[in-house]
């Protein structure tokens, strides 16, 4: 079965503690992976689309790097309005199920 | 440019009963997703509409169906709700031919008792 995993699932970071986040996926026909923000309570908010090996998205703080099988979110200088929950989701071709989605990681910046 | 609206916002529900929640589509996307979203889970695909037809069905019983309507809007029925049915569920719609590119809306927390 197609599997998203995402690690850790939480993470504390101190302001200005730069760090990574990981996806790792065993998803086949992947056409795309996809990083998601969101705050409690609400609906996911896109952040990046990335779509083959070695590709890689930066936007303020945050940068993703896509391999054959992971993605990674790096987070640079974090400030306490980064905490939130970060998906991920791979996208791939077939059928209408096509986006799955890891559990997230719960990050808390503390100033 | 509209994004994807979700209403209501909040609901509660007696188990047995029945719920439908509603969802505005952005502004040229043609197919739209409902996801269901335990708490600390990441969402789960539930079913997706395109041209006012189910387009594909994740692992949810029969009592979870969904409309498309003409607009693109749609709605998720639930019958005989359960108190594992208590969840985030949300909306998101989409271009069909694009790689991705869906759009959440902010979801219909749903709270069985």
């Amino acid at each position: 079965e197609d599997q998203v995993t995402q690690s850790p699932e939480a993470l504390r970071l101190q302001e200005g503690e730069s760090s990574s986040l990981n996806c790792s996926y065993t998803v086949s026909g992947l056409r795309g992976l996809f990083w998601y923000r969101q705050d409690p309570g609400k609906g996911p908010e896109f952040l990046f689309t990335l779509y083959s090996a070695g590709e890689e998205k930066e936007k303020e703080r945050l940068k993703a790097t896509l391999t054959k099988k992971e993605s990674f979110l790096h987070i640079t200088a974090p400030k306490p309005e980064d905490s939130a929950t970060y998906l991920c989701a791979a996208f791939y071709q077939t059928g209408a199920n096509n986006l799955f989605f890891g559990t997230g990681t719960r990050l808390t910046v503390i100033p | 440019e509209t994004g994807v609206t979700q209403s209501p916002t909040h609901l509660i529900k007696t188990r047995g009963q029945q719920v439908t929640l509603r969802c505005s589509s952005q502004s040229g996307h043609n197919t739209v997703s409902w996801y269901q979203q335990a708490l600390g889970q990441g969402p789960q695909f539930i079913f997706q509409y395109y041209r006012e037809e189910e387009n594909g069905r994740g692992n949810f019983p029969p009592r979870f169906s969904g409309l498309q309507f003409p607009n693109y809007s749609s709605e998720l029925n639930v019958n005989a709700l359960e108190l594992d049915d208590s969840a985030l569920y949300l909306c998101a719609s989409s271009l069909t031919g694009t790689r991705g590119g869906y759009t959440f809306g902010s979801g219909t927390r749903l709270t069985v008792v």
